[in-house]
């Protein structure tokens, strides 16, 4: 099993700019979680998806971030524009139905905005 | 509501010495318990997980945890550390949908 596939795995890019991270998560999970983490603030859960439905994005930080779930094997996470402030490592999990189900992290994309 | 609690920031043990990480839940119902570990520039890995069948928890690398719903808590235990633990350690609870993460814990291990 390939686990929860996450790219870029680093992105540096400046002020202004339009970031999109990507996420592939294990076959035949239904659940879908972004999370951001910084020194500051630690892990947020920022946005999850069952069946490709966002459930709950309470976690988003303002209209800038947006995510989409297109079909059962593919998230994105946009932030149009960035600012320095979104740098953090945002990491993709999935698990399957059941709250006693483990749920799988990506490795995580790096990002910096200068 | 569901809340979770970890009651210590950081930890320093000595390497071949116990180690201890705090961890007390809230929860209306019978909760799902789990501990991940983060090494450093990694992702989160599950380290075990408590799902009702057993208060007594074994996981990966030697640690363990017990539910103990008397106290409220999930600590997480091994009989002897190596300098391979040093990394945070996250307790999270789960409820049906909601998932909620405790702050993290650093483990040091001195040598």
């Amino acid at each position: 099993d390939a686990g929860v596939i996450q790219s870029p795995r680093h992105e540096v890019t400046e002020m202004g700019q339009e970031v999109t991270l990507r996420c592939k998560p294990i076959s035949g999970h239904d659940y879908l979680f972004w999370y951001r983490q910084t020194m500051m603030r630690g892990l947020e859960l920022l946005i999850y998806f069952n069946n490709n439905v966002p459930i709950d994005d309470s976690g988003m930080p303002e209209d800038r971030f947006s995510a989409k779930m297109p079909n059962a094997s593919f998230s994105t996470l946009k932030i149009q524009p960035s600012e320095p402030r979104d740098s953090a490592v945002y990491f993709c999990a999935s698990r399957r139905t059941g709250s006693q189900e483990t749920q799988y992290f990506g490795p995580g994309t790096r990002l910096l905005v200068l | 509501a569901q809340s979770v609690t970890q009651l210590d920031s950081h930890v320093s043990v000595s390497e071949g010495t116990p180690v201890l990480l705090r961890c007390n839940y809230s929860s209306s119902y019978s909760p799902s318990l789990f501990w991940y570990v983060q090494h450093p520039n990694k992702g989160l890995q599950l380290l075990l997980k408590y799902t009702s069948a057993a208060t007594l928890v074994k996981g990966i690398n030697g640690f363990e945890a017990e539910f103990k719903k008397s106290e409220t808590s999930f600590h997480l235990t091994k009989p002897s550390a190596h300098m391979s633990d040093a990394a945070e350690y996250f307790c999270v609870v789960t409820r049906d949908d909601k998932i909620i993460f405790g702050k993290g814990t650093r483990l040091h291990i001195l040598p």
